[in-house]
């Protein structure tokens, strides 16, 4: 059982489309994060949000645009993706910056075409 | 270059062996945690260490931080099926910035 979710969980879209993908954590965390996973490679943070201010954008390319109305929800806007985007994107919370342990959602699993 | 440093990079092994995955790193972490992930979803935490020396049990699971508070080792015995998936170490070493290893592909063959 997990306190953070995401939707939708599979999405699949070609390179024109714009979507976004949505997390909320339901544990009272301050800190949110936005993670991509490729295949054989470690997790990558894309971006950073405490108390919904941006502390992060780790060099991520425009087409990804984060966005943090609060502290329980999180999005990512995609416009005009790669095929080489294609991975699990995880979203993540923690009760406040400095080291605290992360939850994660389920993540969602995208294909550009 | 890579942080953390996960070995081995895939194990498979029988029901019922015992098996140790390793974090090494040049840095010494603040605090040092793992995950693991099951297939088609996102890690979750097992453990967090803070002490150098500090040895954790969860279970079958045993956790180990090195005493220099570079590394960190993690034990099954007797390994099941269920124990399947990609364990993934973590670490904070001066800042916030919660780093991870690529992982290790572990699979128990029943």
């Amino acid at each position: 059982e997990t306190g953070v979710t995401q939707t939708p969980r599979h999405l699949v879209m070609g390179m024109t489309n714009k979507k976004s993908l949505k997390c909320e954590q339901h544990l009272g965390h301050n800190a949110m994060y936005w993670y991509k996973q490729s295949a054989k490679k470690p997790l990558e943070l894309m971006f950073v949000y405490n108390f919904k201010e941006q502390t992060e954008n780790n060099s991520v390319p425009s087409r990804f645009s984060p966005e943090c109305p609060n502290s329980s929800h999180l999005f990512l806007h995609l416009h005009t993706l790669q095929p080489e985007d294609s991975a699990l994107y995880l979203c993540a919370s923690s009760q406040d910056l400095a080291g605290y342990e992360q939850y994660f959602g389920p993540g969602t699993r995208l294909t550009v075409t | 270059t890579q942080l953390l440093e996960q070995s081995p990079q895939f194990l498979s092994i029988q029901e019922g062996e015992n098996l140790t995955v390793y974090c090494n790193s040049s840095s010494v972490f603040s605090s040092l945690q793992w995950y693991r992930q099951e297939p088609g979803e996102g890690p979750v935490l097992l453990v967090t260490v803070v002490t150098g020396g500090e040895v954790k049990k969860l279970k079958r699971l045993t956790f180990q931080f090195g005493d220099a508070r570079k590394d960190s080792s993690l034990h099954i015995t007797a390994a099941q099926p269920g124990d399947t998936g990609l364990y993934l170490c973590a670490g904070v070493p001066n800042d916030y910035k919660l780093s991870f290893g690529a992982g290790t592909t572990v699979t128990v063959r029943a």
